[in-house]
């Protein structure tokens, strides 16, 4: 199987900063690389596929990055609602399709 | 409106069984690969299980196989998870999610939508 790590394991920034988020593959995924942004209680939401693919009615300042192994998520300038948990998640080798661990964005 | 809504959850003793559903409404069910994604509590998310549009291919993560059931009926736009011999490490929150495109030509298996998620608790 392959294994997603993400760093930091948390963050804590202010509105209006950079936030950058790193996940790694254990072994090469091409641009198979989702990103979820998740909020306490409720279900995860797609932001990002194809490693740098903008889903539909996300804002614009959520982007990704990466191929192969090493993949950012950046979110150019932090907005309160944008405080959640955010998981990377794999689509080149399955079953199984396997998420990170988990970054978690909290206020500074 | 895309929609996902799960039911089926509740509290089991270990050993027991239980079946969710997942009801799809505002797309054409038939055409999506769909899958159900769990989430132990202040825990990170994992795959369980995915199948065809047609059931004709189902996989499974391996600590379920054997003991999970997933299935589908087109005409009731619905997805199933049956759930058998069930442990204290299945206690989770079960999402039922969707492939983000449908067809036949793999593009990339992205969740989107998710239901709301129900509970399932395996305790005595």
């Amino acid at each position: 199987d392959i294994q997603m790590t993400q760093s930091p394991s948390s963050v804590s920034a202010s509105v209006g900063d950079r936030v950058t988020i790193t996940c790694r593959a254990s072994q090469g995924i091409s641009s198979w690389l989702a990103w979820y942004q998740q909020k306490p209680g409720k279900a995860p939401k797609l932001l990002i596929y194809a490693a740098s693919s903008l889903q539909s009615g996300v804002p614009s300042r959520f982007s990704g990055s990466g191929s192969g192994t090493d993949f950012t998520l950046t979110i150019s300038s932090l907005q309160p609602e944008d405080f959640a948990t955010y998981y990377c998640q794999q689509a080149n080798s399955f079953p199984p399709f396997t998420f990170g661990p988990g970054t978690k964005v909290d206020i500074k | 409106e895309v929609q996902l809504v799960e039911s089926g959850g509740g509290l089991v003793q270990p050993g027991g069984s239980l079946r969710l559903s997942c009801a799809a409404s505002g797309f054409t069910f038939s055409s999506y690969w769909m899958s159900w994604v769990r989430q132990a509590p202040g825990k990170g998310l994992e795959w369980v299980a995915n199948i065809k549009q047609d059931g004709s291919e189902k996989y499974y993560v391996d600590s379920v196989k054997g003991r999970f059931t997933i299935s589908r009926d087109n005409a009731k736009n619905s997805l199933y998870l049956q759930m058998n011999s069930l442990r204290a490490e299945d206690t989770a929150v079960y999402y039922c999610a969707r492939r983000l495109y449908s067809g036949s030509y793999y593009v990339g298996n992205w969740f989107d939508p998710w239901g709301q998620g129900t509970l399932v608790t395996v305790s005595s």
